[in-house]
Protein backbone atom coordinates (compact mmCIF):
# COMPACT_ATOMS: atom_id res chain seq x y z
CA UNK A 1 0.00 0.00 0.00
CA UNK A 2 1.55 3.36 -0.58
CA UNK A 3 2.42 5.39 2.24
CA UNK A 4 1.93 8.97 3.86
CA UNK A 5 2.53 11.57 1.56
CA UNK A 6 3.42 15.00 2.27
CA UNK A 7 4.81 17.89 0.47
CA UNK A 8 6.85 19.85 0.10
CA UNK A 9 9.63 18.41 1.25
CA UNK A 10 11.59 21.50 2.29
CA UNK A 11 10.39 24.48 2.46
CA UNK A 12 12.34 28.06 3.33
CA UNK A 13 10.63 31.31 4.24
CA UNK A 14 10.99 34.77 5.80
CA UNK A 15 9.40 35.41 9.03
CA UNK A 16 6.40 37.14 8.71
CA UNK A 17 5.30 35.24 5.13
CA UNK A 18 2.91 32.66 5.27
CA UNK A 19 3.44 29.02 4.34
CA UNK A 20 1.08 25.84 3.57
CA UNK A 21 1.82 21.86 4.06
CA UNK A 22 0.03 19.24 2.35
CA UNK A 23 -0.60 15.91 3.51
CA UNK A 24 -2.50 12.49 1.66
CA UNK A 25 -3.01 9.72 4.53
CA UNK A 26 -2.97 5.98 3.77
CA UNK A 27 -6.57 5.05 1.97
CA UNK A 28 -8.77 4.18 4.29
CA UNK A 29 -7.31 5.65 7.16
CA UNK A 30 -9.64 7.70 9.29
CA UNK A 31 -7.69 9.34 12.12
CA UNK A 32 -4.73 11.97 11.04
CA UNK A 33 -2.13 13.72 12.63
CA UNK A 34 0.20 16.86 12.54
CA UNK A 35 3.32 16.66 14.50
CA UNK A 36 6.06 19.12 15.26
CA UNK A 37 9.37 17.68 15.63
CA UNK A 38 12.15 20.92 16.57
CA UNK A 39 15.65 19.86 15.94
CA UNK A 40 16.60 17.02 18.71
CA UNK A 41 13.21 16.50 20.22
CA UNK A 42 10.40 14.44 20.10
CA UNK A 43 7.22 15.27 18.01
CA UNK A 44 4.45 17.11 19.80
CA UNK A 45 1.16 16.73 18.65
CA UNK A 46 -0.10 20.38 17.12
CA UNK A 47 -3.90 18.93 15.79
CA UNK A 48 -5.68 15.24 15.51
CA UNK A 49 -8.61 14.84 12.81
CA UNK A 50 -11.41 11.82 13.27
CA UNK A 51 -12.42 11.78 9.40
CA UNK A 52 -13.11 15.45 8.82
CA UNK A 53 -13.68 16.28 12.40
CA UNK A 54 -11.08 17.56 14.98
CA UNK A 55 -10.56 15.40 17.73
CA UNK A 56 -7.90 17.20 19.43
CA UNK A 57 -6.53 20.54 18.72
CA UNK A 58 -4.93 21.91 22.13
CA UNK A 59 -1.74 22.19 21.06
CA UNK A 60 -1.96 24.09 18.27
CA UNK A 61 -1.14 27.61 18.17
CA UNK A 62 -4.47 29.37 17.25
CA UNK A 63 -3.33 32.71 16.40
CA UNK A 64 -1.10 31.63 14.07
CA UNK A 65 -1.43 27.95 12.59
CA UNK A 66 -4.14 26.53 11.02
CA UNK A 67 -5.79 22.84 9.65
CA UNK A 68 -8.06 21.20 7.42
CA UNK A 69 -8.77 18.56 6.13
CA UNK A 70 -11.54 18.59 3.90
CA UNK A 71 -13.69 15.83 2.76
CA UNK A 72 -11.82 13.36 5.47
CA UNK A 73 -9.12 12.44 3.25
CA UNK A 74 -6.03 15.36 2.47
CA UNK A 75 -4.87 17.48 5.21
CA UNK A 76 -3.13 20.96 5.01
CA UNK A 77 -1.50 22.62 7.28
CA UNK A 78 -0.74 26.60 7.06
CA UNK A 79 1.17 29.02 9.19
CA UNK A 80 0.42 33.05 8.66
CA UNK A 81 3.16 34.45 9.97
CA UNK A 82 5.74 32.29 10.33
CA UNK A 83 7.99 32.98 13.62
CA UNK A 84 11.60 32.28 13.59
CA UNK A 85 10.98 29.57 16.30
CA UNK A 86 8.63 27.80 13.81
CA UNK A 87 11.54 26.02 12.41
CA UNK A 88 10.83 22.41 12.38
CA UNK A 89 10.00 19.21 10.72
CA UNK A 90 6.10 18.60 9.80
CA UNK A 91 4.85 15.48 10.21
CA UNK A 92 1.51 13.79 9.04
CA UNK A 93 0.68 10.28 10.57
CA UNK A 94 -2.32 8.69 9.96
CA UNK A 95 -3.75 5.79 11.44
CA UNK A 96 -7.19 3.34 11.18
CA UNK A 97 -9.89 4.51 13.01
CA UNK A 98 -9.43 2.91 16.76
CA UNK A 99 -6.24 1.45 15.81
CA UNK A 100 -4.13 4.45 17.54
CA UNK A 101 -2.87 2.02 20.27
CA UNK A 102 -1.39 -0.46 17.24
CA UNK A 103 1.08 2.70 15.71
CA UNK A 104 0.57 5.25 12.79
CA UNK A 105 2.28 5.68 9.73
CA UNK A 106 4.37 8.60 9.29
CA UNK A 107 4.98 10.98 6.23
CA UNK A 108 8.66 11.96 5.38
CA UNK A 109 7.73 15.27 7.14
CA UNK A 110 8.28 18.78 5.30
CA UNK A 111 11.20 20.34 6.71
CA UNK A 112 10.65 24.22 7.38
CA UNK A 113 13.15 26.87 7.94
CA UNK A 114 11.89 30.72 8.74
CA UNK A 115 14.89 33.44 8.37
CA UNK B 1 0.39 14.53 32.71
CA UNK B 2 1.20 11.68 30.97
CA UNK B 3 5.32 11.48 29.83
CA UNK B 4 8.11 9.46 28.34
CA UNK B 5 11.64 10.29 29.83
CA UNK B 6 14.37 8.09 27.40
CA UNK B 7 18.28 7.91 28.25
CA UNK B 8 20.17 10.72 26.30
CA UNK B 9 22.28 10.10 23.43
CA UNK B 10 24.05 9.48 21.30
CA UNK B 11 25.25 6.38 21.89
CA UNK B 12 28.07 5.41 19.88
CA UNK B 13 28.49 1.21 19.93
CA UNK B 14 30.76 -1.13 17.54
CA UNK B 15 29.33 -3.14 15.21
CA UNK B 16 27.74 -6.51 16.67
CA UNK B 17 27.94 -5.11 20.39
CA UNK B 18 24.47 -5.34 22.83
CA UNK B 19 22.65 -2.38 22.67
CA UNK B 20 20.22 -1.03 25.42
CA UNK B 21 18.29 1.95 25.19
CA UNK B 22 16.31 3.05 28.31
CA UNK B 23 12.51 4.27 28.66
CA UNK B 24 10.59 5.37 31.51
CA UNK B 25 7.23 6.54 31.32
CA UNK B 26 4.71 8.44 33.63
CA UNK B 27 0.45 7.85 33.00
CA UNK B 28 -2.42 6.44 34.23
CA UNK B 29 -4.38 3.59 33.62
CA UNK B 30 -2.93 1.40 30.79
CA UNK B 31 -1.48 2.98 27.76
CA UNK B 32 -0.06 0.89 24.82
CA UNK B 33 4.14 1.49 24.41
CA UNK B 34 6.58 1.78 21.15
CA UNK B 35 9.27 2.03 19.87
CA UNK B 36 9.87 4.01 16.51
CA UNK B 37 12.85 4.52 14.47
CA UNK B 38 14.00 7.47 12.33
CA UNK B 39 16.59 7.52 9.60
CA UNK B 40 18.51 10.64 8.23
CA UNK B 41 15.60 12.70 6.13
CA UNK B 42 12.45 10.31 7.11
CA UNK B 43 9.71 10.08 8.95
CA UNK B 44 9.58 8.46 12.15
CA UNK B 45 8.63 4.15 11.27
CA UNK B 46 7.00 1.74 13.87
CA UNK B 47 9.29 -0.41 15.18
CA UNK B 48 7.78 -2.73 17.45
CA UNK B 49 4.89 -2.13 19.91
CA UNK B 50 3.16 -3.88 22.95
CA UNK B 51 0.35 -3.31 24.44
CA UNK B 52 -0.70 -4.86 27.79
CA UNK B 53 1.70 -5.47 30.95
CA UNK B 54 4.75 -8.26 30.30
CA UNK B 55 4.20 -8.57 26.61
CA UNK B 56 7.23 -8.37 24.85
CA UNK B 57 7.40 -6.68 21.22
CA UNK B 58 9.74 -7.57 18.46
CA UNK B 59 11.25 -6.90 15.60
CA UNK B 60 14.28 -7.14 12.71
CA UNK B 61 16.06 -8.43 15.83
CA UNK B 62 14.98 -5.68 18.49
CA UNK B 63 13.11 -6.26 21.48
CA UNK B 64 11.55 -4.23 24.29
CA UNK B 65 9.51 -6.03 27.29
CA UNK B 66 6.82 -3.83 28.72
CA UNK B 67 7.49 -3.59 32.90
CA UNK B 68 4.39 -2.22 34.28
CA UNK B 69 6.17 -2.79 37.72
CA UNK B 70 9.22 -0.45 37.02
CA UNK B 71 7.26 1.57 34.03
CA UNK B 72 9.92 0.59 31.62
CA UNK B 73 9.86 -0.09 28.04
CA UNK B 74 13.89 -0.61 27.36
CA UNK B 75 15.18 -1.33 23.76
CA UNK B 76 17.70 -4.03 23.41
CA UNK B 77 19.16 -5.82 20.50
CA UNK B 78 22.02 -8.52 20.89
CA UNK B 79 24.13 -7.27 17.77
CA UNK B 80 24.02 -3.97 16.23
CA UNK B 81 25.14 -3.12 12.38
CA UNK B 82 26.22 -0.06 11.06
CA UNK B 83 22.56 -0.17 9.69
CA UNK B 84 21.29 -0.06 12.66
CA UNK B 85 22.31 3.89 13.06
CA UNK B 86 19.31 5.96 13.77
CA UNK B 87 17.42 8.12 15.95
CA UNK B 88 15.38 5.81 18.56
CA UNK B 89 12.02 7.42 20.06
CA UNK B 90 10.11 5.66 22.88
CA UNK B 91 6.18 6.73 23.20
CA UNK B 92 2.95 5.92 24.84
CA UNK B 93 -0.83 5.59 23.76
CA UNK B 94 -3.87 5.77 25.22
CA UNK B 95 -6.75 6.13 24.50
CA UNK B 96 -8.89 9.66 25.58
CA UNK B 97 -11.56 9.89 23.46
CA UNK B 98 -9.17 9.39 20.14
CA UNK B 99 -5.69 7.77 20.79
CA UNK B 100 -3.03 10.33 21.85
CA UNK B 101 0.57 9.32 21.41
CA UNK B 102 3.49 10.93 23.58
CA UNK B 103 6.77 10.72 22.30
CA UNK B 104 10.03 11.00 24.38
CA UNK B 105 12.57 13.20 22.98
CA UNK B 106 14.64 10.81 21.29
CA UNK B 107 18.22 8.48 21.23
CA UNK B 108 20.74 9.03 19.18
CA UNK B 109 22.51 5.67 18.02
CA UNK B 110 25.97 5.66 15.94
CA UNK B 111 27.55 2.36 15.42
CA UNK B 112 31.21 1.92 14.51
CA UNK B 113 32.37 -0.36 11.95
Amino acid sequence: EAGVAQSPRYKIIEKRQSVAFWCNPISGHATLYWYQQILGQGPKLLIQFQNNGVVDDSQLPKDRFSAERLKGVDSTLKIQPAKLEDSAVYLCASSSSGQGNYGYTFGSGTRLTVV
Amino acid sequence: GDSVTQMEGPVTLSEEAFLTINCTYTATGYPSLFWYVQYPGEGLQLLLKATKADDKGSNKGFEATYRKETTSFHLEKGSVQVSDSAVYFCALSKNTGGFKTIFGAGTRLFVKA
